[in-house]
């Protein structure tokens, strides 16, 4: 079983419609949680960190994390065609053992015109 | 620009050649990684340095070696690649703790064959 799981998608919607994507985890020790969106042939770049649990808004995205249920969520709202593109979730520990992100596999997320 | 710029995009070469694929970063990062995505699979990481003569394992470290002799370059190298190599390869830089953004290159698509 993976660390981090995460339906590969595509998650197809129409435009202006709410995007929902989320994660689940199984390492009790990741304290950092991150979004990461990756165009095709680009590498990816980060969208949102959060710490611990609660939610944090930045412009149309929002992060939540539940970790009681080491689950973690990304909403888009108002989507737009070029939000579409790969959502690559990612965990880390705090301190030394952190120095590595653990990242699911990605959701493919198509915004239709 | 700020960037991590990954040589070459594109590599196509045979069992057993040795090759070497090149990461430079500007930002005067101490920490820097390789990854290597697969379909399904994610990212998963390879070696990460997290300064000058430091290097340390990741996940799938066989079949590569890495050398950080210089700050700014963090080069990757197969000695005898496999097709089982063949995959998308993404350089990552930071700095600081673990939470801050991972800058990534464009990524170099190479087939083993």
């Amino acid at each position: 079983q993976k660390e981090v799981e995460q339906d590969p998608g595509p998650l197809s919607v129409p435009e202006g419609a709410i995007v929902s994507l989320n994660c689940t985890y199984s390492n009790s020790a990741f304290q950092y949680f991150m979004w990461y969106r990756q165009y095709s042939r680009k590498g990816p770049e980060l969208l949102m960190y959060t710490y611990s649990s609660g939610n944090k808004e930045d412009g149309r995205f929002t992060a939540q994390v539940d970790k009681s249920s080491k689950y973690i969520s990304l909403f888009i709202r108002d989507s737009q065609p070029s939000d579409s593109a790969t959502y690559l979730c990612a965990c880390t520990p705090f301190g030394a053992a952190g120095n590595k992100l653990t990242f699911g596999g990605g959701t493919r997320v198509l915004v239709k015109p | 620009e700020a960037q991590v710029t990954q040589n070459p995009r594109y590599l196509i070469t045979v069992t057993g050649k040795k090759l070497t694929v090149t990461c430079s970063q500007n930002m005067n990062h101490e920490y820097m990684s390789w990854y290597r995505q697969d379909p399904g699979l994610g990212l998963r990481q390879i070696y990460y340095s997290m300064n000058v003569e430091v290097t340390d394992k990741g996940d799938v470290p066989e079949g590569y070696k890495v050398s950080r002799k210089e700050k700014r370059n963090f080069p990757l190298i197969l000695e005898s690649p496999s097709p089982n190599q063949t995959s998308l390869y993404f350089c990552a830089s930071r700095t600081g703790q673990s939470y801050l953004p991972l800058h990534f290159g464009n990524g170099t698509r190479l087939t083993v064959t």
